[in-house]
């Protein structure tokens, strides 16, 4: 069976501040694709990054940065110097197979992240 | 590029009441879900089509809930009747279909229908 851990519901900070949210994930598939996306107060799931089982390379786009590590099956995101309009929820996610009818995502329950001023 | 468009964005019906949500896709992208989205949840998915095909639909009640993509682009979900657990947001997603590897691409969701059920 596949799932996604958010173990943490809800972090707190002030604006600048690092951030981390972590995700962990259980699967017996060799072929996954692991992804975050954000939801702002809108309503909409943002797209945000999408990885490879294949590829652990760590990612730093802007103030984001991804840490993958399949020995500990985590994906965690880290905000650096935080901002207002990062305060949003984050939901990793998690597809598996590599086969024609394998592409449903199977997302974590979110963690709210909210930045004040 | 135009995202994925839904309406209507909110709904508010009393149960037993039919309600329908409609989704158009982005342009070239074959491959639609409808996803659920509870209070405090992540989506499940509903369903999800190839072109018109309903290739998994599992998890979709069928003794309410009905969909349809005719023509391979638009899409309607039905609910008839709703009930008061049926309140939720209602995402539509769409991806392209990678011809070598034959796996979806990124998942791109539209802005959700809530649905609430008084």
């Amino acid at each position: 069976a596949q799932k996604v851990t958010q173990a943490q519901t809800e972090i707190s900070v002030v604006e600048k501040e690092d951030v981390t949210l972590d995700c962990v994930y259980e699967t017996r598939d060799t072929t996954y694709y692991l992804f975050w996306y954000k939801q702002p107060p809108s309503g909409e799931l943002v797209f945000l990054i999408r990885r490879n089982s294949f590829d652990e390379q760590n990612e730093i786009s802007g103030r984001y940065s991804w840490n993958f590590q399949k020995s500990t099956s985590s994906f965690n995101f880290t905000i650096t110097a935080s901002q207002v309009v990062d305060s949003a929820v984050y939901f990793c996610a998690l597809s598996v197979g590599s086969s024609y009818n394998t592409d449903k995502l199977i997302f974590g329950t979110g963690t709210r992240l909210q930045v004040f001023p | 590029e135009a995202g994925v468009v839904q309406s209507p964005r909110y709904k508010i019906i009393e149960k037993k009441q039919p309600v329908a949500f409609w989704c158009n896709p982005i342009s070239g992208h074959n491959t639609l879900y409808w996803y659920r989205q509870n209070l405090g949840q992540g989506p499940e998915l509903l369903i999800r089509y190839e072109n018109e095909e309903a290739v998994d639909d599992s998890q979709l009640p069928k003794d309410r809930f009905s969909a349809e993509r005719l023509k391979g682009v638009d899409s309607t979900l039905k609910i008839q009747p709703a009930e008061l657990g049926d309140s939720a947001v209602y995402l539509c997603a769409s991806s392209r279909r990678l011809m070598i590897s034959g796996m979806g691409d990124t998942q791109y969701f539209g802005p959700g229908t809530r649905l609430t059920v008084l």
